[in-house]
């Protein structure tokens, strides 16, 4: 079964401080894999996509990794602001057609 | 800049009124979508198109049909609202399948009662 796990399920930090969140998936055949950061009462917006052939992407303070053969990916964000508070939700899409499986997400919180 | 517009944020509705939801985009998308999203279960499809008057069965559809008249708008209905309906509502729409990134609107809170 295609399964896309994440973790932690969520996260407490000071600002300032960098954190990193896991995603683990089980999805083949692998097409891509997207960050999207999804803001409280907001829907989701892409952070990065990841293809079979990347290992490492950034967008300004986020960066993402892709390990195809561990079947992992991390993404770093770092010297964390307030407004990085928001859900991080995982999304693998398969080789064929139109099939995303999405990630349980991990809840950020940067305190003050 | 890319917009996916939903029509209500927030609803209350009563058990077994009728209820729907409106979402338009305005990026010319063949793509459109309805999730549901509720706390520790994620985000999960209940219906997609990919074409005027098309549509295909997601992971949850009980309880939900759509449609879609024209190429912007997608609406979706409750037939008979019930309380385990009770979640946040997301549009979506992309241009390509797989490969293509989601914009998503700002989501529709519906709380029956």
């Amino acid at each position: 079964k295609n399964q896309v796990e994440q973790s932690p399920q969520s996260l407490i930090i000071p600002e300032g401080k960098n954190c990193t969140l896991q995603c683990n998936y089980t999805v083949s055949p692998f097409s891509n894999l997207r960050w999207y950061k999804q803001d409280t009462g907001r829907g989701p917006v892409s952070l990065t996509i990841m293809t079979f052939s990347e290992n490492t992407k950034s967008n300004g303070r986020y960066t993402a990794t892709l390990d195809a053969d561990t079947k992992q990916s991390s993404l770093h964000i770092t010297a964390s602001q307030l407004s990085d508070s928001a859900s991080y939700i995982c999304v693998v899409s398969l080789n064929a057609g139109n099939m995303l499986t999405f990630g349980g997400g991990t809840r950020l919180m940067v305190k003050p | 800049d890319v917009k996916v517009t939903q029509s209500s944020r927030y609803l209350v509705k009563r058990t077994g009124e009728k209820v729907f939801l409106e979402c338009v985009q305005d990026m010319d998308h063949e793509n459109m979508f309805w999730y549901r999203q509720d706390p520790g279960l994620g985000l999960r499809l209940i219906y997609f198109s990919y074409d005027v008057k098309m549509k295909e069965k997601g992971d949850i559809p009980e309880g939900y049909s759509v449609s879609r008249e024209k190429k912007e708008r997608f609406s979706l209905i409750l037939e008979s609202a019930s309380t385990n309906q009770t979640s946040m509502y997301l549009c979506a729409s992309s241009l390509g399948f797989g490969t293509g990134e989601l914009f998503f609107g700002e989501g529709s809170r519906l709380t029956v009662l």
